[in-house]
């Protein structure tokens, strides 16, 4: 079974540019949240999505956006760069979410850096 | 908020030695679960723990629920050089779509 895949793995952008990062889920599994990891913050949750809808969102500015396809696979954009979102992006997904305690199984990241 | 506190932050140690780490919170989780990372990978899932007071081994691991379901421990035995990573608790809640993950922990164990 395939896990979840994040692509691009790597990614270099400038200040103001926009990116736009995606995931693939395991298959069957409908929702999926992304994460923020940096070494002063650790993992912080960004928003989580379940049937292409939106069911929450952490404390991150409108920058920050998401949205998933019917096939369950999601992407996630972010607006006008800053310095400070250079991080490790995560996406996890799992059968119907996290407030039923499922399992969440990781992507291996995508990693943003921003000159 | 919820939030959850990881101790310590960091621990090196020989290889052999037992070693337990903390997650602690103000607040009541309806589940508690415990991830493994390494360099360059995603969080693994270890175990999910969801009843007060539970105890569940996985080989030299050994994860504890306190009975309030506020605070969680991961106890390794002997650990070995495999064990090298961090060390992510993350706490639910019953009607919320999103996990509260701890700070971590890393982990080093020297041969």
């Amino acid at each position: 079974k395939a896990g979840v895949t994040q692509t691009p793995r790597y990614l270099i952008k400038t200040r103001g540019q926009q990116v736009t990062l995606s995931c693939s889920p395991i298959s069957g599994h409908r929702s999926v949240s992304w994460y923020q990891q940096t070494p002063g913050q650790g993992l912080q949750f960004l928003f989580e999505y379940f049937s292409e809808t939106q069911r929450n969102k952490g404390n991150f500015p409108g920058r920050f956006s998401g949205r998933q396809f019917s096939n369950s696979r999601s992407e996630m954009n972010v607006s006008t760069l800053e310095l400070g979102d250079s991080a490790l992006y995560l996406c996890a997904s799992s059968l119907d979410g996290q407030g039923s305690n499922q399992p969440q199984h990781f992507g291996d990241g995508t990693r943003l850096s921003i000159l | 908020t919820q939030l959850l506190e990881q101790s310590p932050q960091f621990l090196s140690i020989q290889e052999g030695e037992n070693l337990t780490v903390y997650c602690n919170s103000s607040s009541v989780f309806s589940s508690l679960q415990w991830y493994r990372q390494e360099p360059g990978e995603g969080p693994v899932l270890l175990v999910t723990v969801v009843t007060g007071g539970e105890v569940k081994k996985l080989k030299r691991l050994t994860f504890q629920f306190g009975d309030a379901r506020k605070d969680s421990s991961l106890h390794i035995t002997a650990a070995q050089p495999g064990d090298t990573g961090l060390y992510l608790c993350a706490g639910g809640g019953d009607s919320s779509y999103k996990l509260i993950f701890g700070s971590g922990t890393r982990l080093l164990v020297r041969p």
